[in-house]
């Protein structure tokens, strides 16, 4: 069963501060690596996306990646209550050896981020 | 471009009744997906096409059918409605070069 875990929320923090939002998942062969947010009521929005050990930074975003600790995290530096949203982690597998995973997310539960000004 | 744009927005279905969740993208992506979302949780895969005329089964197909003639079109079909089909149902498409899937706004489903 492949499964993608994410750390248990909500998750509040003031308006300024870091948010660090964190993702496990099973499978070793675990391709992508991808944070959507959703806003309530509305659909999921790419935020970031990792294929590689290490960090990458966009804006105020940076995703990490440990394939080894098969564990992926997304910090949000300078929180703003704009940001408040459920944030969903997402890996893509490979249907077969060596192929291709057609772009199938398996999607962590979520966790709710609340900045409070 | 209107993007992914799916049809109804709300439906409320009774026991055993039957409905097709329309799908449409603009943007000529090649593959296209059907997501449900419980309450609290995240999405899970139900179909997936890699373009017209091939479709495959995702993590939760039971209770679905879909179909793909069109590059534009994925409807996904809900035989026999049960009440575990209560979710809220977003259609995605990605182009294939890429990794960003588009959402469309959703179709909340509630069946009594």
């Amino acid at each position: 069963q492949k499964e993608v875990e994410q750390n248990s929320g909500p998750l509040s923090v003031p308006e300024g501060a870091i948010a660090s939002l964190n993702c496990t998942y099973s499978d070793r062969v675990s391709q992508s690596f991808f944070w959507y947010r959703q806003y309530s009521g509305k659909s999921p929005e790419l935020i970031m996306s990792i294929y590689s050990n290490g960090d990458k930074e966009d804006g105020r975003f940076t995703a990490q990646l440990n394939k080894a600790s098969q564990y992926v995290s997304l910090l949000i530096r300078d929180s703003q209550p704009s940001d408040s949203a459920t944030y969903l982690c997402a890996v893509t597998v490979p249907s077969n050896a060596g192929g291709t995973s057609y772009g199938k997310l398996t999607f962590g539960q979520g966790t709710i981020l609340t900045v409070h000004p | 471009n209107a993007g992914v744009t799916q049809t109804p927005k709300f439906r409320i279905l009774k026991i055993g009744q039957s409905m097709t969740l329309q799908c449409a993208q603009d943007m000529n992506h090649n593959y296209m997906y059907w997501y449900r979302q419980d309450p609290g949780m995240g999405l899970k895969l139900i179909y997936y096409s890699v373009g017209a005329g091939i479709t495959d089964k995702g993590e939760v197909p039971n209770g679905y059918n879909v179909s793909r003639s069109t590059t534009e079109d994925f409807p996904l079909r809900l035989e026999l409605a049960a009440p575990s089909q209560t979710s809220v149902y977003f259609c995605a498409s990605r182009l294939l070069a890429t990794d960003t899937q588009y959402f469309g706004p959703g179709t909340r489903l509630t069946v009594l």
